[in-house]
């Protein structure tokens, strides 16, 4: 069955930066895009970034334009979010998920890596 | 990108039909028909319960259906149960290759 595990959330100062992790398995990962959705306390889902299935074309939401990129090593089947200059407005559980093929949605979803911005 | 706008909140009794709108623009809802809606209880992550407007993925009950109107969506869940009652958010392709989401609607099951 098809499994995304995040890791590498924490507390980070702003300005600070993160790098978030997600293995992927039971699925073969190499032939999907995928995406970083996040969700900040108590409000809804925001979209923050895509990643081909071999990496060659990457887009994101305006927010995080310039400060987050998201990348992919298929080998080792793990989606990465780089997060730099962090804000306080960062704050957020940050899920990984799966992209329906030729759906343009989302189909499967890991539990979330909370990431909390604060000095 | 503004998020597509959902209602707060909506209720119903067991057994009842609710509808949730999703008011988009002819750049998100309007432009392609790849509106999506996910069901999200408390502390989980969201799951897909309509893709294309109106495609359930596999073990989705047939209670729950989707729609669109020009710059619309909606979501239909007829026959409420207990346990329907969670947040739900609809979600869209954009004209710019993004995705943008509604503000969630919290269904309570009465």
């Amino acid at each position: 069955q098809v499994q995304l595990e995040e890791s590498g959330g924490g507390v980070v100062q702003p300005g600070g930066s993160l790098t978030l992790s997600c293995k992927a398995s039971g699925f073969t990962f190499e032939r999907h895009p995928m995406h970083w959705v996040r969700q900040a306390p108590g409000k809804g889902l925001e979209w923050v970034a895509r990643i081909s299935h071999d990496a060659k074309f990457k887009s994101n939401g305006d927010s995080v334009t310039g400060r987050f990129t998201i990348s992919r090593d298929n080998s080792e089947n793990t989606l990465y979010l780089q997060m730099n200059s962090l804000r306080i407005e960062d704050t957020a559980v940050y899920f990984c998920a799966k992209d329906l093929p030729d759906g343009y949605a989302f189909d499967f979803w890991g539990q979330g890596a909370l990431v909390t911005v604060s000095s | 990108q503004s998020a597509l706008t959902q209602p707060p909140s909506v209720s119903g009794s067991p057994g009842q039909s609710v509808t949730i709108s999703c008011s988009g623009t002819s750049s998100d809802v309007g432009y392609y028909d790849y509106v999506s809606w996910y069901q999200q209880s408390p502390g989980t992550a969201p799951k897909l319960m309509i893709f294309e407007v109106n495609n359930r993925p596999s073990g989705v009950p047939d209670r729950f259906s989707g729609s669109k109107s020009g710059n619309t969506a909606s979501l239909t869940i007829s026959g409420l149960q207990a346990d329907d009652e969670a947040d739900y958010y609809c979600c869209s392709y954009t004209k710019r290759a993004t995705w943008v989401f509604g503000g969630g609607t919290k269904l309570t099951v009465l």
